[in-house]
């Protein structure tokens, strides 16, 4: 149980495109999701809290307007890179917590690399 | 405030050989602490996690961890490594006052045979 999936594991767009990723709670409901990037070698970065039906809660230095997402419902958020630049390529990751549980329990999608030419 | 200090960026040992990877925590508040393993190109997967109770963790993968208030410390441990056991290790605090999880820098083991 508790399997998180992430669509598209991997994705090369060009310079100025949008891109969509989406996560997906497959076995259970996430109240909350959590969007997270990793650069080359490094630990993981949160991006946003998201909460289902609410407007997601960004960290200092993230840009709204250029990450948006959404939580429309209790097993799908998605990460929309807009405008998206050669210094958007990284590896997201996204993490689903139980509604069940705590924010502190956590269950991982296998992670999205984006290269942006 | 929180945060993770995970004490050396790599560490290498040989198959059989015992794997010990140091993680000390910051907390204002009693902490949740986390074990987490990363493979390439993969998502995390929880090893174990601490939260209340027992000190000594045990987890998958025949890995354990003790949590010790007066170190501030969660050390992960095994008794013997496996080839299998290569990968990056990322120890995490959190809690239940609502604060975000905090990841460490991750710790890569090497396992040679």
């Amino acid at each position: 149980g508790a399997v998180v999936s992430q669509h598209p594991s991997w994705v090369i767009c060009k310079s100025g495109t949008s891109v969509k990723i989406e996560c997906r709670s497959l076995d259970f409901q996430a109240t909350t999701m959590f969007w997270y990037r990793q650069f080359p070698k490094q630990s993981l970065m949160l991006m946003a809290t998201s909460n289902e039906g609410s407007k997601a809660t960004y960290e200092q230095g993230v840009e709204k307007d250029k990450f948006l997402i959404n939580h429309a419902s209790l097993t799908l958020s998605t990460l929309t890179v807009t405008s998206a630049h050669p210094e958007d390529s990284s590896f997201y990751i996204c993490s689903a917590s139980p509604r069940t549980s705590g924010q502190e329990t956590q269950y991982f999608g296998p992670g999205t690399r984006l290269l942006v030419l | 405030a929180q945060s993770v200090t995970q004490l050396g960026s790599h560490v290498s040992v040989s198959e059989g050989a015992l794997v010990l990877l140091r993680c000390n925590y910051s907390s204002s508040v009693p902490p949740y602490l986390f074990w987490y393993v990363q493979y390439p190109n993969q998502g995390l997967q929880l090893l174990l996690k601490y939260t209340t109770g027992a000190t000594l963790v045990k987890g998958i993968n025949g890995f354990e961890a003790e949590f010790k208030k007066s170190e501030t410390s969660f050390h992960l441990t095994k008794p013997s490594a496996h080839m299998s056991d290569a990968a990056e290790y990322f120890c995490a605090v959190s809690n239940t006052g609502g604060f975000k999880t905090i990841f460490g820098a991750g710790t890569r083991l090497f396992v040679k045979a």
